[in-house]
């Protein structure tokens, strides 16, 4: 029953790799987003979808490519994966509705660039 | 801009204990969100605790209550009877009515329940 699931949960890559990572609700919520950890643990937002429309695009380097096929999935491409890459990124989703908007999220993936 | 600061970068306590975390934030903005997530070692973000701005009363959830003080800017966490699975990285976060979903996040306290 798990409403926001991310895959894989560690992936370990070398540098220059390209690798995805996927993310899905069931929530049936229309907004989804990455976010990024640092070694810090400092959270921050890269993307934002709904409906399947970027709505927040943060200065994220074009290396990272969001795609969203469809408003239960967004899913983070990574070209040319760098060390300072290495994080663990978060999903989220919402359902966009006001005073009520809460997000949720996955349980993360352990990105370690080598 | 909005920003979020948790001046507590680690705390401890001990078991069936109460301790409050802190949590300031900074916007000229009037309506507002505040959370608190949970991040156990688990890694998971859980949502621990939400407050609209507009609303006077804190807002409480069983042993997780928040104090929320809005023309000081403060919206600190209280856990009363702290148990062991409590022990975990707290966040404090915040989200304006105009900034299309965009939660800022505090640095985070990393709480220790003792036994």
């Amino acid at each position: 029953d798990t409403a926001v699931s991310q895959t894989p949960k560690y992936l370990v890559t070398q540098m220059g790799n390209d690798k995805s990572i996927k993310c899905e609700q069931n929530l049936g919520h229309d907004t989804m987003y990455w976010y990024k950890q640092d070694s810090k643990k400092f959270l921050k937002i890269m993307f934002s979808y709904n409906n399947k429309e970027l709505i927040i695009n943060e200065t994220v380097p074009n290396r990272f490519s969001p795609k969203s096929p469809d408003k239960a999935h967004l899913n983070l491409h990574i070209n040319s994966l760098e060390l300072g890459d290495s994080a663990v990124y978060f999903c989220a989703s919402s359902q966009v509705a006001g005073v009520l908007e809460t997000q949720y999220f996955g349980p993360g993936t352990r990105l370690l660039v080598l | 801009a909005q920003t979020v600061t948790q001046s507590q970068p680690e705390m401890s306590v001990q078991e069936a204990e109460t301790v409050t975390l802190s949590c300031t934030y900074d916007t000229s903005e009037n309506n507002y969100y505040l959370f608190w997530y949970k991040q156990p070692p688990s890694r998971q973000m859980i949502l621990v605790i939400r407050q609209e701005a507009y609303k006077q009363q804190n807002a409480t959830e069983n042993r997780f209550s928040v104090n929320f003080q809005k023309a000081a800017k403060s919206f600190s966490l209280k856990i009363s009877d702290s148990q062991l699975g409590d022990t975990a990285m707290y966040f404090c976060a915040f989200r304006i009515e105009t900034s299309g979903s965009r939660l800022t996040f505090g640095e985070g306290t990393q709480l220790t329940v003792n036994p």
